[in-house]
């Protein structure tokens, strides 16, 4: 149980292109979902916080237009990285918190890179 | 304010014992994690502890939470080559529900 998927596992996109990520609980529902993003061999920071049928919050320092956040249903949040540049480059990954439990269940990440 | 800290590297023979060393601090936390990450992948959860307990025990892990130094230690009994990953130490934070805060992570790394 509690598994987290991500697609796509790795995205090569260009320069001023957007791509989509997605964030699915397959066997749970989350009411809350966390999108960290992890520049080689560092640790992961977290980006944001996303609510299902509410606004996503945000860290200080993420740009809320560059990174778009939707978490339409208990199961689905998406992560838009708008115009990208070579410095988005990175692993994102999410997590997802089953409704009324302290743990946090991981994806397997997805790997950007921008040309 | 939030800050979670590890050493960046430890070296163990192939079948001793690995400790993984971790302080953090912010005295509110609800609960302390540690997580695996293989090369390329995400992260799985190993272990975690209740800010209330001082050891926690998982067939070769071992974890011990010194809450008045806000120390945290992982132990892994009779390391194996599929032990090498780097392990992150996380804690939550009582004022934000389920934020995870997270350390630099410990490179493992096993010696023949």
């Amino acid at each position: 149980g509690a598994v987290v998927s991500q697609h796509p596992s790795w995205v090569i996109c260009k320069s001023g292109t957007s791509v989509k990520i997605e964030c699915r609980s397959l066997d749970f529902q989350a009411t809350t979902m966390f999108w960290y993003r992890q520049f080689p061999k560092q640790s992961l920071m977290l980006m944001a916080t996303s609510n299902e049928g509410s606004k996503a919050t945000y860290e200080q320092g993420v740009e809320k237009d560059k990174f778009l956040i939707n978490h339409a249903s208990l199961t689905l949040s998406t992560l838009t990285v708008t115009s990208a540049h070579p410095e988005d480059s990175s692993f994102y990954i999410c997590s997802a918190g089953d409704r009324g439990a302290h743990e946090q269940y991981f994806g397997p990440g997805t790997r950007l890179t921008v040309t | 304010g939030e800050d979670v800290e590890q050493s960046l590297f430890l070296s163990v023979r192939e079948g001793d014992s690995s400790v993984i060393n971790c302080t953090y601090t912010d005295s509110s936390s609800t609960y302390l994690y540690w997580y695996k990450q293989e090369p390329g992948a995400g992260l799985q959860l190993l272990t975690y502890i209740f800010s209330n307990m001082d050891m926690k025990q998982d067939q070769r892990l071992t974890v011990l939470l010194n809450k008045k130094d806000k120390h945290l230690s992982l132990r892994i009994a009779d390391t194996q080559t599929g032990d090498s990953a780097i392990y992150f130490c996380a804690e939550s934070i009582r004022s934000s529900a389920s934020k995870i805060i997270f350390g630099s992570g410990t490179r493992l790394s096993i010696r023949p």
